[in-house]
């Protein structure tokens, strides 16, 4: 079965720190990847996302993430926060399966200490 | 364009009760998935409609359903609610299911319903 593992369940940075957060996704074909990302009160907005191609993706707001396939991995990653970036973040992969379905992994909650 | 509208907002029912939510998709959208958040199990997929038929269905008893109709608007249904059943129901919709080309595999998020079960 597709699970998606976020390493970091919450996360505290200053601003102007770098960023990575962990996921890793278990599927034995071929996935698209996305970050989706809530800020607090509003709705799910997507980040990035990787189909093919350029294993390094780049998303709005300054933030990349990088697909390695041998380790079943899409990091996050932002090389300095700001405090606008508090929210929470959602890795999710979907089977290139003709399907819609999001497998979600559980979330990281960023806070950006000004 | 307007985006994904998911109505009410807000709901509190009590247990045994029934429940029924809307969704409107972006204008143009074919597909329509709906999403169930809590705190402990995060987020999970429920089911997806496309063209008016369920093509996806998670792990949710029979008591969740749903349905899509010919204007590609999409509602669930949750009987005989359960306190378990209080979460944040979030709608989806994306151009097409699937395929390859890239613009049509990005899902775009609704408000979400916030149901409480008392």
């Amino acid at each position: 079965a597709q699970s998606v593992s976020q390493h970091n369940h919450h996360v505290i940075l200053s601003e102007a720190a770098s960023l990575e957060l962990g996921c890793n996704y278990s599927y034995g074909g071929t996935v698209n990847l996305f970050w989706y990302v809530q800020y607090p009160g509003q709705h799910l907005q997507l980040l990035l996302k990787y189909f093919s191609g350029d294993p390094l993706v780049k998303g709005i707001k300054g933030f990349e993430a990088e697909f390695i396939k041998s380790k079943f991995s899409f990091n996050l990653r932002k090389p300095s926060v700001q405090w606008s970036d508090t929210a929470e973040y959602f890795c999710a992969v979907r089977g290139q399966s003709n399907t819609g379905k999001l497998i979600f992994g559980q979330g990281t909650t960023l806070q950006v200490k000004p | 364009k307007a985006g994904v509208t998911q109505t009410p907002r807000y709901l509190i029912k009590t247990r045994g009760q029934q429940v029924t939510l809307s969704c409107s998709p972006i204008s143009g959208h074919r597909s329509v998935s709906w999403y169930q958040q809590t705190p402990g199990q995060g987020l999970q997929f429920l089911f997806e409609y496309f063209s008016e038929t369920q093509r996806n269905k998670g792990n949710f008893p029979g008591r969740f359903s749903g349905r899509q109709f010919s204007n590609s608007r999409s509602e669930m249904n949750v009987s005989t609610l359960e306190l378990g059943d209080s979460a944040l129901y979030l709608c989806a919709s994306s151009l097409a299911q699937g395929g390859r080309h890239n613009s049509y595999n990005e899902q775009f998020f609704g408000p979400g319903t916030r149901l409480t079960v008392l």
